[in-house]
C-alpha cells in the first residue's frame, strides 16, 4: 500500500471556522491532489501540486486554498467553512518515470461535517 | 476537456453471474482510462488502466475492460461475480500522463446477491 496518511480522519466544525486537512506521503511522489467526494458527483479535483510550492486549481477550487512547503506534505485549507463543504476529502499522489506510470494512489479520506 | 458517464448508479447481480459496468468517455485527446474500486470507508484502489498499449486490459481480481474508440466506451467486466466484489466502482479519464486533468464518473454501486 502507498504510504499516504490523512489527518484528521473525521472532523465536525461550525460554519465560518477555518479548517485545515493534512496529507502526508512517504513515497516521495511529485504530484499530490485533493479531491472531494459527494454522492452523485464521483470525485472532483479541488487543487493539485506538481512540486514544492507549485500548485494549481482544479475544477472546484472556490473556497479552498492549498500549500506545499515540503515534498511529503500537502495541506488543504478552508478559510471559512460553509455547509456546502461538508464532504469526504481524499488526498492522492502520483509519479511518472522509472517504474511509475502516473496512476493515482489514494489516502483513506477525511470526513468533514460543517454545521 | 475530458468527461465520463457511467450508466447505472446501481447494478445488482447474483453470485457467479457476469458483471458488466458501463463507462462512456469524452476526450479531445487520446485518453488514458481507469477503473477504480472503493470499499466502504476506504479510499479508491486502481483496478486497471488503459494507456494505448492494448485495447483489452486485464486488472486485478479477475476484472477486465475493453477500450472501444468507435463507441467511446471502456466497459468493465468480470465473468463470475463474487460476494467480495460488492463495492462502488468509478471510471475515470485523463488526457495527460500526469493526470492533473483526471475526471471521474459518478460511480456505480455493485451489489452481489447470494
Amino acid at each position: 500500500d502507498a504510504g499516504i496518511t490523512q489527518s484528521p480522519r473525521h472532523k465536525v466544525t461550525e460554519t465560518g471556522t477555518p479548517v485545515t486537512l493534512r496529507c502526508h506521503q512517504t513515497e516521495n511522489h511529485r504530484y499530490m491532489y485533493w479531491y472531494r467526494q459527494d454522492p452523485g458527483h464521483g470525485l472532483r479535483l479541488i487543487h493539485y501540486s506538481y512540486g514544492v510550492k507549485d500548485t494549481d486549481k482544479g475544477e472546484v477550487s472556490d473556497g479552498y486554498s492549498v500549500s506545499r512547503s515540503k515534498t511529503e506534505d500537502f495541506l488543504l485549507t478552508l478559510e471559512s467553512a460553509t455547509s456546502s463543504q461538508t464532504s469526504v476529502y481524499f488526498c492522492a499522489i502520483s509519479e511518472v518515470g522509472g517504474s511509475n506510470t502516473g496512476e493515482l494512489f489514494f489516502g483513506e479520506g477525511s470526513r468533514l461535517t460543517v454545521l | 476537456a475530458q468527461s465520463v458517464t457511467q450508466l447505472g448508479s446501481h447494478v445488482s447481480v447474483s453470485e457467479g453471474a457476469l458483471v458488466l459496468l458501463r463507462c462512456n468517455y469524452s476526450s479531445s485527446v487520446p485518453p488514458y482510462l481507469f477503473w477504480y474500486v472503493q470499499y466502504p470507508n476506504q479510499g479508491l484502489q486502481l483496478l486497471l488502466k488503459y494507456t494505448s498499449a492494448a485495447t483489452l486490459v486485464k486488472g486485478i481480481n479477475g476484472f477486465e475492460a475493453e477500450f472501444k474508440k468507435s463507441e467511446t466506451s471502456f466497459h468493465l467486466t468480470k465473468p463470475s461475480a463474487h460476494m467480495s466484489d460488492a463495492a462502488e466502482y468509478f471510471c475515470a479519464v485523463s488526457g495527460t500522463i500526469w493526470n492533473n486533468d483526471m475526471r471521474f464518473g459518478a460511480g456505480t454501486r455493485l451489489t452481489v446477491k447470494p
